[in-house]
Parts: structure tokens; C-alpha cells; sequence
């Protein structure tokens, strides 16, 4: 049981460069969420999706673009990479009901230089 | 907006003893749902308990329990017979009840170490 899967684990991009981020669960989870985690700090929310076709920016949206044409997928792609992207990326994935906890993937940690 | 505020940065405690990480929360909702997550070394981020709001009863995982006091905003986590894999940063988070309410709201985060 694989649960959320990121690729790739560890980057180094250009400033300027861009990159997608991709992330898989195969928990037939409908919401989906991405986070970054810069250091010292919680998590935020970049974007969140509640099934197929449907996306929605969270906290910290910016410099970011995302898609779910599948159940199973999540792709985060960064345009334009800036040094303020540096962080450490996380996927995540839940049932629909608020209560059921997110399940994170392993993370990508991204330098932007 | 929610906040939620872990005021200790760090912490320590001796292997087989008992530590607690204080955690509070800002909300005017009455229906929402506390976590607390360890992120070992390894980075990936694991649900250690999880607690109601409409429960009174403290939520309790093995050697993990938490202090809940729904009026003071309050939301502590209590290891006992603590172990060196408890080791990591510990952060508390709140989603609330709502419909539409997506979104894991996360403190700062503890960082603990156990000493042999």
C-alpha cells in the first residue's frame, strides 16, 4: 500500500526555471492538498482539490498552478522559480468528511538558486 | 481566521518519562477537529491522535494522550514512557467542522528530543 507518493524527492532549480511536482495516492482519496513548509514553520496551504476537475488556491496560492484531471493525481507546477520558493513540498490526500485526518507523502525539498 | 500557537519551540525529556506539548488555538466555530502530527528526521508527517470537538472525552493512542479544554482553547499532548523514536517535531493543527472546510491550519511546531 503506497499511499501518496511524491517525485521528486530533492531538486535544485534555476531561478527563473520551471518544474512540476507530482504527486499520486492510491487511496481513492477525493481531496487532494499541497503545502509548503519553509523552515522553522507549520505548513500551508497552496492549493486544495475536492475531486476531479475542481481546484481551488489555498493560503499562500502565488507562483503556482495546479491540476486533477485524475482521481489518483495531483501535479503542482511552479513557473518561473523564485529564491522565495525554496521550501519543502508536501502532497496530501483525505476522505471527504472533515474529520478523517490528511494523509502526507514523504515531501520534495526545493532550492531555487 | 484560525490561529494556532505552539509555545514551546523546544523540548526535552528523559527516555521512560513523561513530557507534555502545549498547543492553543483561536476560533469563534464550536465544530472543528484537532490533530497532532510528529515529523521525525525523515520528514514525512504522521497523525499522532486526533480529537473532536463535540467530544468531551480526551482523545487517547497507546503511550499518546491529549488534555482537551474546549473553553480555554486548549489542547495539549501528553507522552508517557517516552522513547527515543519519540524524537521529532510535533505540530498541532486544526480543520474546521464546516462544510467546504478543507483546509489543516498548523502551529510552529516542538521540537523534542529524548535523552537516553
Amino acid at each position: 500500500n503506497a499511499g501518496v507518493t511524491q517525485t521528486p524527492k530533492f531538486r535544485i532549480l534555476k531561478i527563473g526555471q520551471s518544474m512540476t511536482l507530482q504527486c499520486a495516492q492510491d487511496m481513492n482519496h477525493n481531496y487532494m492538498y499541497w503545502y509548503r513548509q519553509d523552515p522553522g514553520m507549520g505548513l500551508k496551504l497552496i492549493y486544495y482539490s475536492v475531486g476531479a476537475g475542481i481546484t481551488d488556491k489555498g493560503e499562500v496560492p502565488n507562483g503556482y498552478n495546479v491540476s486533477r484531471s485524475t482521481t489518483e493525481d495531483f501535479p503542482l507546477r511552479l513557473e518561473l522559480a523564485a529564491p522565495s520558493q525554496t521550501s519543502v513540498y508536501f502532497c496530501a490526500s483525505s476522505y471527504r468528511v472533515s474529520r478523517q485526518p490528511q494523509h502526507f507523502g514523504d515531501g520534495t525539498r526545493l532550492s531555487i538558486l | 481566521a484560525q490561529t494556532v500557537t505552539q509555545s514551546q519551540p523546544e523540548m526535552s525529556v528523559q527516555e521512560a518519562e513523561t513530557v507534555t506539548l502545549s498547543c492553543t488555538y483561536d476560533t469563534s466555530e464550536s465544530d472543528y477537529y484537532l490533530f497532532w502530527y510528529k515529523q521525525p528526521p525523515s520528514r514525512q508527517m504522521i497523525l499522532v491522535i486526533r480529537q473532536e470537538a463535540y467530544k468531551q472525552q480526551n482523545a487517547t493512542e497507546n503511550r499518546f494522550s491529549v488534555n482537551f479544554q474546549k473553553a480555554a482553547k486548549s489542547f495539549s499532548l501528553k507522552i508517557s514512557d517516552s522513547q527515543l523514536g519519540d524524537a521529532a517535531m510535533y505540530f498541532c493543527a486544526y480543520r474546521s467542522g464546516g462544510a467546504g472546510s478543507y483546509q489543516l491550519t498548523f502551529g510552529k511546531g516542538t521540537k523534542l528530543s529524548v535523552i537516553p
